[in-house]
């Protein structure tokens, strides 16, 4: 069964515009949240991070909200560029563990200009 | 610059062998890590190694091993046990221990013949 579930596979959004990226989890062991952004055939790169001690992160454009009672969390990317037409994933790592992370399936954004 | 190096990109296999994915990494990172991606799919952890000469199996390990005989390295070998080894092969170092996001590399594409 999934742990961390991206249920929107794409998203279209047009430039300038805000992006909203959706991630809900299963487990209340998480303590730690990431989101990676992928482009094809090249590795995941780290975006932002989030502690379950938090609600909120920021940094630049990007923006991570935690909703520990729903057990949900957000990406915000505002304004939406063409460049960050990509794929994010939505990772989660349990408390107190090796530092091993359970990954959502992702959620493919598209950025129109 | 650092970071961590995989090769070959682009990886081919006839059935029945045995092949050996390469990582490398100058982030004097000590964990090290092997995800397998498939299309649609998120990262799934293959084996994990948080120090030299010491690994675990991951949530896939079957069909796979690895070695860490040192810090910078850490091979994966795809075995003929494997019965569906096409796929993106990913590997990642952290800083061990808390919460520290995983840094990739670009990944090998492995097919058989």
């Amino acid at each position: 069964d999934q742990q961390v579930k991206q249920n929107s596979p794409s998203l279209s959004v047009q430039e300038g515009r805000i992006s909203i990226l959706n991630c809900d989890y299963t487990n209340s062991m998480f303590d730690y949240f990431l989101w990676y952004k992928k482009y094809p055939a090249e590795g995941p790169t780290f975006l932002i991070s989030i502690s379950s001690i938090k609600d909120k992160n920021e940094d630049g454009r990007f923006t991570v909200f935690l909703n520990k009672s729903a057990k949900h969390l957000s990406l915000h990317i505002v304004p939406s560029q063409p460049g960050d037409s990509a794929v994010y994933f939505c990772a989660a790592r349990y408390g107190g563990s090796q530092g091993n992370l359970i990954f959502g399936k992702g959620t493919k954004l598209s950025v129109k200009p | 610059d650092g970071g961590i190096t995989q090769s070959p990109k682009y990886l081919f296999r006839k059935e029945g062998q045995n092949v050996t994915l390469s990582c490398e990494q100058n982030l004097n990172h000590d964990a090290m890590y092997w995800y397998r991606q498939d299309p649609g799919q998120g990262l799934r952890l293959i084996y994990y190694s948080q120090i030299v000469n010491d690994f675990q199996k991951g949530d896939i390990a079957e069909g796979y091993s690895v070695s860490r005989e040192k810090k910078e390295s850490f091979p994966l070998t795809v075995t003929s046990a494997q019965k569906n080894p096409t796929a993106f092969y990913l590997c990642a170092s952290s800083i061990a221990g808390g919460p520290q996001p995983q840094h990739f590399g670009d990944g090998t594409r492995l097919s058989i013949l």
